[in-house]
Formats: C-alpha cells, sequence, structure tokens
C-alpha cells in the first residue's frame, strides 16, 4: 500500500468528456506533483504544487487543468483530451524542501482517451 | 524533462547475482535519487546522495557519485526475483526531479 492514493485506478474517456484525477495524501507534505508517463518511457512532470499554490507548468496543454483545494488534495480536471494523452498519471507528494527531496508517489491512474 | 542516459536500458541476471546500472546526467545537482517502478505501479523511493557525498549503502544497495563525470550507479547485490522492475535514476535541482531513461531488471529464478 503507498502513503498517495490516487483515484480512480483506471478510467476510459471520450474525447468531449470531462472528468477529473484525484489524489490524496496525509503525510504533512506540502508539495504535490503531476506526472506523465508513456509506456516503456520515465515519467515527465506535467505541475508543481508548493503550499497550495502552483508554482511549475511544464507548458502542459490547456485541457490539463491542475488544482490544490488544500494541503492534503490534489486534483487533474481533464477536458475536451486526444488520444495520445492515454498514459500513467502519477501523483507524488514531499516536503518542499531544497535539499532533500525524496518524493512519495502513488500507483497511478491509467487512462485511456477513446 | 529527461535529464540523461542509464545504461544498460536492460539486464537479466541470475538470482543471487549483482546488477549494475549507471547513469549519467547534464545539469548540476542538489541530490540524485534512486527510484524502483514494478510493472503498472508507482515509483518507490530507494536511495538519496547528495552533491558532496561520494558513495551511500542502504541494505543491499550502493550508490555512487561522481560530479565531475555527472555520472552515478546503483549496484544491487544478491538479488533476488522481487528485485525485478525498472530503476531510475533521477536528478533533482531548483525542486524539480529530472528523470532518466530507465533500466529494466529482470532476475531470474
Amino acid at each position: 500500500d503507498t502513503e498517495v492514493t490516487q483515484t480512480p485506478k483506471h478510467l476510459v474517456m471520450g474525447m468531449t468528456n470531462k472528468k477529473s484525477l484525484k489524489c490524496e495524501q496525509h503525510m504533512g507534505h506540502r508539495a504535490m506533483y503531476w506526472y506523465k508517463q508513456k509506456a516503456k518511457k520515465p515519467p515527465e512532470l506535467m505541475f508543481v504544487y508548493s503550499y497550495e499554490k502552483l508554482s511549475i507548468n511544464e507548458s502542459v496543454p490547456s485541457r490539463f487543468s491542475p488544482e490544490c483545494p488544500n494541503s492534503s488534495l490534489l486534483n487533474l480536471h481533464l477536458h475536451a483530451l486526444q488520444p495520445e494523452d492515454s498514459a500513467l498519471y502519477l501523483c507524488a507528494s514531499s516536503q518542499p524542501d531544497r535539499d532533500n527531496q525524496p518524493q512519495h508517489f502513488g500507483d497511478g491512474t491509467r487512462l485511456s482517451i477513446l | 524533462s529527461q535529464q540523461g542516459e542509464e545504461d544498460p536500458q536492460a539486464l537479466s541476471i541470475q538470482e543471487g547475482e549483482n546488477a549494475t546500472m549507471n547513469c549519467s546526467y547534464k545539469t548540476s545537482i542538489n541530490n540524485l535519487q534512486w527510484y524502483r517502478q514494478n510493472s503498472g505501479r508507482g515509483l518507490v523511493h530507494l536511495i538519496l546522495i547528495r552533491s558532496n557525498e561520494r558513495e551511500k549503502h542502504s541494505g543491499r544497495l550502493r550508490v555512487t557519485l561522481d560530479t565531475s563525470k555527472k555520472s552515478s550507479s546503483l549496484l544491487i547485490t544478491a538479488s533476488r526475483a522481487a528485485d525485478t522492475a525498472s530503476y531510475f535514476c533521477v536528478a533533482f535541482n531548483d525542486y524539480k526531479l529530472s528523470f532518466g531513461a530507465g533500466t529494466t531488471v529482470t532476475v531470474r529464478a
């Protein structure tokens, strides 16, 4: 079991649908992250929230909209996605400490766009 | 963003043997981390080595860091079937992790 919980585990949606991915942690971490991972590739950073404020957006298309309602929750709102957006979406959390940054990952949401 | 290369891309060893994988990175770092990912799962943090450290041990893991060559190695001793996974070296700088391409390790029983 991981300490970062992601829901749902699997999601299939059409290109016109609107859906949200959710991530929750109760470790008191104040930095949270979204990554996208394609098959047999390393994770790619999408967004970083630090103290509930968006601090890094890696030029992600606007069809992905992150939200951090509080220090324990991180959402990723999806709208009008493309087939190439099918991937494993990973959430992670850590303390926003410059020198020591082990991140704790959830098991991800496997997203399929029809 | 992808930071650098890992070598080898894939490794197949017999249970009980040691596994060694190397990575190179491109920019300056605060620290270098290694993560493991089992198929279809999230990543698990294994070990962190700071930029002013040269070697670190944790159980069956040994990590080295050469900042002059911008390279690191991970040694897993006495491998087990449960070590079968993908291993990523990750450079940490400016609050961001940058992943290497990963090494897929298969441990045969």
